[in-house]
């Protein structure tokens, strides 16, 4: 299995909702990421797990808040999103969390519109 | 910090050969890699180089130069799936952040 699923597709939700996006991979990989893509840009990095812990926040607003249950799962809480919210949410995993050359397997995203 | 700069578009024909540059500035990185993404869906792994020199994968070959601080993929005997935007990106080697660089939108007529 190397694949990357993500849920729901597609999420709209209000500024007042609650949400929660979720992830999986059962490649046996150790590092897991969420990034955040606008149309027409590159995917920018928001946290990422490493051994099941946070290991990388980018300044990322407290209204998303990450999770790692386990080292199969990924979960991004959403909470009192702003419009300007809305964009494509990548998760993605690899092997580890190490720079050599580290393949990243992206899953299909969740297409957020916050109304 | 890292930058790297792609070409925002580039057209092409059928069966053609394309190159997509990537030019950064950086302080220090592991390697080159390069991913496509069509529209809707999700960037997929391409290419990665550790070192200077030509990777070849099937139609798809990637070159990096990190005395020239550059770096471009290779794009033979197009096909119509091949219209994707492509993301270079390098692993920095003081955060371990993958950045990716500004993105080139291909499209492929016939």
């Amino acid at each position: 299995d190397t694949e990357v699923t993500q849920t729901p597709k597609h999420l709209v939700m209000g500024m007042t909702n609650k949400k929660s996006l979720k992830c999986e991979q059962h490649m046996g990989h150790r590092a897991m990421y969420w990034y955040k893509q606008k149309a027409k840009k590159p995917p920018e990095l928001m946290f990422v797990y490493s051994y099941e812990k946070l290991s990388i926040n980018e300044s990322v607003p407290s209204r998303f808040s990450p999770e790692c249950p386990n080292s199969s799962l990924l979960n991004l809480h959403l909470h009192a999103l702003q419009p300007e919210d809305s964009a494509l949410y990548l998760c993605a995993s690899s092997q580890d969390g190490s720079g050599l050359g580290n393949e990243q397997f992206f899953g299909p995203g969740t297409r957020l519109t916050v109304l | 910090g890292q930058s790297l700069e792609q070409p925002s578009e580039v057209t092409a024909v059928e069966g053609a050969i394309v190159q997509i540059n990537c030019t950064y500035q950086t302080s220090g990185f592991y390697g080159l890699s390069w991913y496509q993404q069509h529209d809707g869906g999700a960037p997929t792994f391409l290419s990665y180089n550790a070192l200077d020199g030509l990777e070849e994968t099937g139609r798809f070959s990637s070159f990096l130069s990190r005395s020239d601080s550059y770096g471009y993929l290779l794009l033979q005997e197009l096909q119509m799936k091949d219209s994707a935007s492509y993301f270079c990106a390098v692993r920095d080697q003081n955060t371990d952040k993958l950045i990716f660089g500004t993105g080139t939108r291909l499209q492929v007529f016939p």
